[in-house]
């Protein structure tokens, strides 16, 4: 099975302040990534596929970068709304999910 | 603007059995794959299983081998996804979402099925 592991773990920052998480793989997964947003109580909601995709709707301060096992979703100047826990998931061969990086406010 | 809908919360006896329906509206769903996912209370997400409706195709993680079922009924563009031999760690929401080129992007709004004596 393809591990994901994600850091950090919670993030606390301002808003305006531009944001880093990052997501590794434990094999190589090419660009088959995708991150989410979930806000408590509702589903994920889809930000970025293939590594580096915007959905649809998602607005473009949110960025996604990388390839192979190393990856990273960029949130620049964090909105009060972009206060939620991500998920990284490859799907390279099915689906794993990293554990989720909670951003708080601080 | 397309949707799939769950069927509503469940309190479920160890021992017994669940069976969680996720129905798509405004969603193309057959020639799709719908994939099943749960959340333990404060936890990540956790694959369980697909199905391809179109084919009867079903794929399982490991963990769930044996005691999850994933089923599709095209006329009804329903999946249903049934889980057998409950225990309190089973208690979680359970998420079904429609998977296209890989990406989940329509997501049902869960179902939180309860364990307990």
């Amino acid at each position: 099975d393809i591990q994901m592991t994600q850091s950090p773990s919670t993030l606390s920052a301002y808003v305006g302040d531009r944001v880093t998480i990052t997501c590794r793989a434990s094999q190589s997964i090419s660009t088959s990534l995708a991150w989410y947003q979930q806000k408590p109580g509702k589903a994920p909601n889809l930000l970025i596929y293939e590594a580096s995709s915007l959905e649809s709707g998602v607005p473009s301060r949110f960025s996604g970068s990388g390839s192979g096992t190393e990856f990273t979703l960029t949130i620049t100047s964090l909105q009060p709304d972009d206060f939620a826990t991500y998920y990284c998931q490859q799907y390279q061969h099915y689906w794993t999910f990293g554990q989720g990086t909670k951003v708080e406010i601080k | 603007q397309g949707q799939l809908m769950q069927s509503g919360a469940e309190v479920k006896k160890p021992g017994s059995s669940v069976k969680v329906s996720c129905k798509a509206s405004g969603v193309t769903f057959s020639s799709y794959t719908i994939t099943w996912v749960r959340q333990a209370p404060g936890e990540g997400l956790e694959w369980m299983g697909r199905i391809i409706p179109m084919f009867g195709l079903t794929n399982y993680a490991q963990k769930y081998q044996g005691r999850v079922t994933i089923t599709a009924d095209e006329s009804t563009n329903t999946a249903y996804m049934e889980l057998s031999s409950l225990r309190s760690e089973d208690t979680a929401v359970y998420y079904c979402a429609r998977v296209t080129g890989g990406r989940w992007d329509y997501w049902g709004q869960g179902t939180l099925v309860t364990v307990s004596s």
